[in-house]
């Protein structure tokens, strides 16, 4: 299994982009990369995941190294709702192994 | 479509008490998990099922059991509760082909 390891805690200025580290060196070579985050004590959202290619969706990028061993969340112009704790985790679509998170802070 | 519901949204349990999570979808999805969430542990995998009749241990199932019966219920049961399962308890679901994942609100648990 997948195991991850994330910083604790990231702040970001209104309106600059947000980047996110994420260290899986275990993922193994068919497991996706993920990443969810948490509003408060509210349930994980979903956010992105991938592969091997870089990804894009209406909320984030995702960058994954060529060697797969890292990757990092984007969020191009963070907002102050973006305040919330992200999680990136290693797996298939029903095998999830999360990380133990980071608490991204957007300041004004 | 109400999503992912869980029920009871807190409960107390004295040590040794038994008690049943309750979570269900109204998505018709195959795949359901449950995850425990403690204080800098992240999201730990309690265990998921694939479909009806089918589940497996995940990271941490000592002390639940599950079984899913129907599609749309995967309830998380607690034979003999101990202070160490005191956590937040998400259940989650998703489609076979897809790979977002869909999370309840939670249940609190405190066992004393």
């Amino acid at each position: 299994d997948a195991k991850t390891t994330q910083p604790p805690s990231m702040d970001c200025a209104e309106g600059r982009a947000a980047n996110l580290p994420c260290n899986h060196s275990t993922i193994s070579g068919n497991e996706y990369v993920y990443w969810y985050r948490q509003i408060h004590s509210q349930g994980p959202q979903y956010i992105i995941h991938g592969l091997k290619n870089n990804e894009t969706n209406e909320m984030a990028s995702l960058i994954i190294t060529e060697d797969r061993k890292s990757s990092t969340l984007i969020l191009p112009h963070a907002t102050l709702r973006d305040t919330a704790v992200y999680y990136c985790g290693g797996g298939s679509n029903y095998k999830l192994t999360f990380g133990k998170g980071t608490l991204l802070t957007v300041n004004p | 479509n109400a999503g992912v519901t869980q029920t009871p949204k807190f409960q107390v349990l004295k040590t040794g008490q038994s008690m049943t999570l309750q979570c269900a979808q109204d998505m018709n999805h195959e795949y359901m998990s449950w995850y425990r969430q403690d204080p800098g542990m992240g999201l730990r995998l309690i265990h998921y099922s694939v479909g009806a009749g089918i589940t497996d241990q995940g990271e941490v199932p000592n002390g639940y059991n599950v079984s899913r019966s129907t599609t749309e219920d995967f309830p998380l049961r607690l034979l003999s509760a101990a202070p160490s399962q005191t956590s937040v308890y998400f259940c989650a679901s998703n489609l076979a082909g897809a790979y977002e994942q869909y999370f309840g609100p939670g249940t609190r648990l405190t066992v004393t």
